[in-house]
């Protein structure tokens, strides 16, 4: 069935830096969705990407959708210490189970 | 709009005890799932609903009930409280067909946060 992998799990960042987290579906993806976790918070809707190709930016962070559809990253440009927490890419699988993963937690050092 | 409302926010329980989580969205959403979340694990997922009378088991379901008698509700019931079900808990919505694929936003509840000692 399908699934999506995020790499990396985890991601250590200077304050200041860039840095991209990807999200690998194993299937076409119809679109794709991401949210963030802040420490001690609950998961929540950042964006949705549709068409292939499609790139939306907010503020520093830009979301990409792969040209096949099968891949999507988001890119934090000067990363800040509001950056930090869980970013996810979640998917239905077959048989209807929304499934979140581990996703790619985001820690940043002053 | 309240949106997912998720109860108690933390609760202590002793291990055999038996509790139930609330859970309630005013969206009418069909698609109602409960998560739990423990360090670097991610959220897992351990039942979900498709709609009123429809349930289903997650990934990790053992050791939990669920039940959706009414769109609005979908309480988690733990039915003898282990160590290994401190964890957090979270309680989300969508409309029918959810997440990547559907392009429907899941909403998620504020957690609820057990220890069981």
């Amino acid at each position: 069935g399908q699934q999506v992998m995020q790499i990396p799990q985890y991601q250590h960042v200077q304050e200041g830096e860039d840095f991209t987290t990807y999200c690998n579906s194993s299937t076409t993806l119809s679109n794709i969705q991401w949210y963030k976790q802040r420490p001690g918070g609950h998961p929540v809707f950042l964006i949705q990407l549709v068409k292939s190709g499609e790139v939306k930016k907010q503020k520093r962070l830009t979301f990409q959708f792969g040209e096949a559809k099968k891949n999507s990253s988001l890119h934090i440009t000067a990363t800040q210490t509001t950056d930090v927490g869980t970013y996810f890419c979640p998917w239905s699988d077959s048989w209807g189970k929304l499934q979140f993963g581990a996703g790619t937690q985001v820690v940043v050092t002053p | 709009n309240a949106g997912v409302t998720q109860t108690p926010k933390f609760q202590v329980l002793k291990t055999g005890q038996s509790m139930t989580l609330q859970c309630a969205q005013d969206m009418n959403h069909e698609y109602m799932s409960w998560y739990r979340q423990d360090p670097g694990m991610g959220l897992r997922l351990i039942h979900y609903s498709v709609g009123a009378g429809i349930t289903d088991q997650g990934e990790v379901p053992n050791g939990y009930n669920v039940s959706r008698s009414t769109t609005e509700d979908f309480p988690l019931r733990l039915l003898s409280a282990a160590p290994s079900q401190t964890s957090v808990y979270f309680c989300a919505s969508s409309s029918t067909g959810v997440g990547a694929g559907t392009g429907n936003t899941i909403y998620f509840g504020e957690g609820s946060w057990l220890t069981v000692v």
